[in-house]
């Protein structure tokens, strides 16, 4: 069965200042999707990246990139320049990319944001 | 407004009582997942849809069950409410039948008194 481990409750971070937040999975599948998910107070769940695993280069989004890791089965979030408004949870996801999918999280991480 | 409708936004029973939660996927999008957000469970899938057929099932308990209409939009129902039903619970929807592409709804706040 797949698995996805965030091994982080809780980060903080300063304002304008990068955070990475960590995310392993477990699976037998070589081919599958994995995303970050955000969850701001307002309870939306909100994609932040998506990343196929067939390729090699990471996924960017603006001040958001992932490090992927296939080998490890490691998949990073690193926020860049962060802002007050990246205050939130943060999910990340994994799904094996059949034809009957869900999406398997893990437990998330709360970042807080401080000016 | 991610185009996924949920209703009612918040909702308050009692023990022993039946809900519905409703559903409209984004347009175009054939298929509906069920998720429940938890402080304990975190979020769990519960069950699948897409074109009207079940696709897909997960933690679902028996006391719950769904279905999606032919307009496509789903309903899920919860009965026999228990203190520990009270969740978020999530419609998310996608354009086929895999979860590559999801896109979620804001959720219902279910609360059993």
């Amino acid at each position: 069965a797949q698995t996805v481990t965030q091994s982080q409750p809780e980060m903080s971070v300063q304002e304008a200042e990068t955070v990475t937040l960590s995310c392993t999975y477990d699976t037998s599948e070589n081919n599958y999707y994995l995303f970050w998910y955000k969850q701001p107070p307002s309870r939306q769940m909100i994609l932040v990246i998506r990343q196929e695993a067939y390729k090699q280069q990471n996924a960017t989004e603006n001040r958001f990139s992932v490090n992927f890791q296939k080998a490890a089965k490691s998949f990073s979030l690193k926020i860049s320049d962060s802002q007050l408004g990246d205050t939130a949870m943060y999910f990340c996801a994994f799904n094996y990319g059949g034809s009957q999918g869900n999406l398997i999280f893990g437990k998330g991480t709360k970042l807080s944001v401080k000016p | 407004d991610s185009g996924v409708t949920q209703t009612p936004k918040h909702l308050i029973t009692a023990t022993g009582q039946r809900v519905t939660l409703r559903c409209s996927p984004r347009s175009g999008d054939l298929s509906v997942y069920w998720y429940q957000q938890s402080l304990d469970q975190g979020l769990q899938f519960l069950i699948q849809y897409y074109n009207g057929e079940e696709r897909a099932k997960g933690n679902i308990l028996e006391r719950f069950s769904a279905q999606q209409f032919p307009d496509l939009h789903s309903e899920l129902n919860l009965s026999s409410l228990e203190l520990g039903d009270s969740a978020l619970y999530f419609c998310a929807s996608s354009p086929n039948s895999g979860a590559n592409v999801l896109t979620f709804g804001a959720g219902s706040r279910l609360t059993v008194l």
